[in-house]
């Protein structure tokens, strides 16, 4: 079956911009969770949705946002962007919101902040 | 909070030697972890978990790890390198309630011919 698919995979913005990723979570899956990879500060959760409801959330502002729609696809909203917000970002879908269940990563879109 | 520390940011081993790489954590009640891999350019490929079954985990590629609840720690081997196993290994857990990974920082594994 498909695995989860991020668009765009590349994205250069400008600072003060604001831009939205997407993520299909593999079919049947029900929880889609985001993750920041940098260089300096490596993997982080950003949030995680589980029938359309953020479940938990990470330590980034509230420029970084996103939804869950109802088919489980989700998308994530970076407003006012700013040059440290160049990363890889990952999104993950589970089929439940357990702990011990299997995270499928995206490949991810490489945002660039110029 | 829980946190995941992974010693040495980079191993190089000889194909063919044994891979070993480290992985502590800190958490009240034994966690669930997991071993990733990534690639350049790639997303996270899962090795393998423990979820409190068994403490000795197979995964996939011929990786294993070990959980040792005493020494809080969930070290990744291999007994054989191959070329192929070169990437980027993340050491991550997550508690019993919640779907948020926390992740180590990573080892990078070069392998020599």
């Amino acid at each position: 079956k498909a695995g989860v698919t991020q668009t765009p995979r590349y994205l250069i913005k400008t600072r003060g911009q604001q831009v939205t990723l997407s993520c299909s979570p593999i079919s049947g899956h029900r929880s889609v969770s985001w993750y920041q990879q940098t260089p300096g500060q490596g993997l982080q959760f950003l949030f995680e949705y589980f029938s359309e409801t953020q479940r938990n959330k990470g330590n980034f502002p509230g420029r970084f946002s996103g939804r869950q729609f109802s088919n489980s696809r989700s998308e994530m909203n970076v407003s006012t962007l700013e040059l440290g917000d160049s990363a890889l970002y990952l999104c993950a879908s589970s089929l439940v919101d357990r702990g011990r269940d299997e995270a499928f990563f995206g490949q991810g879109t490489r945002l660039t902040v110029v | 909070a829980q946190s995941v520390t992974q010693l040495g940011s980079h191993v190089s081993v000889s194909e063919g030697a044994l891979v070993l790489l480290r992985c502590n954590y800190s958490s009240s009640v034994p966690p669930y972890l997991f071993w990733y891999v990534q690639y350049p350019n790639q997303g996270l490929q899962l090795l393998l978990k423990y979820t409190s079954a068994a403490t000795l985990v197979k995964g996939i590629n011929g990786f294993e790890a070990e959980f040792k609840k005493s020494e809080t720690s969930f070290h990744l081997t291999k007994p054989s390198a191959h070329m192929s196993d070169a990437a980027e290994y993340f050491c991550a857990v997550s508690d019993r309630g919640r779907r948020a990974l926390t992740f180590g920082s990573g080892t990078r594994l070069q392998v020599q011919p």
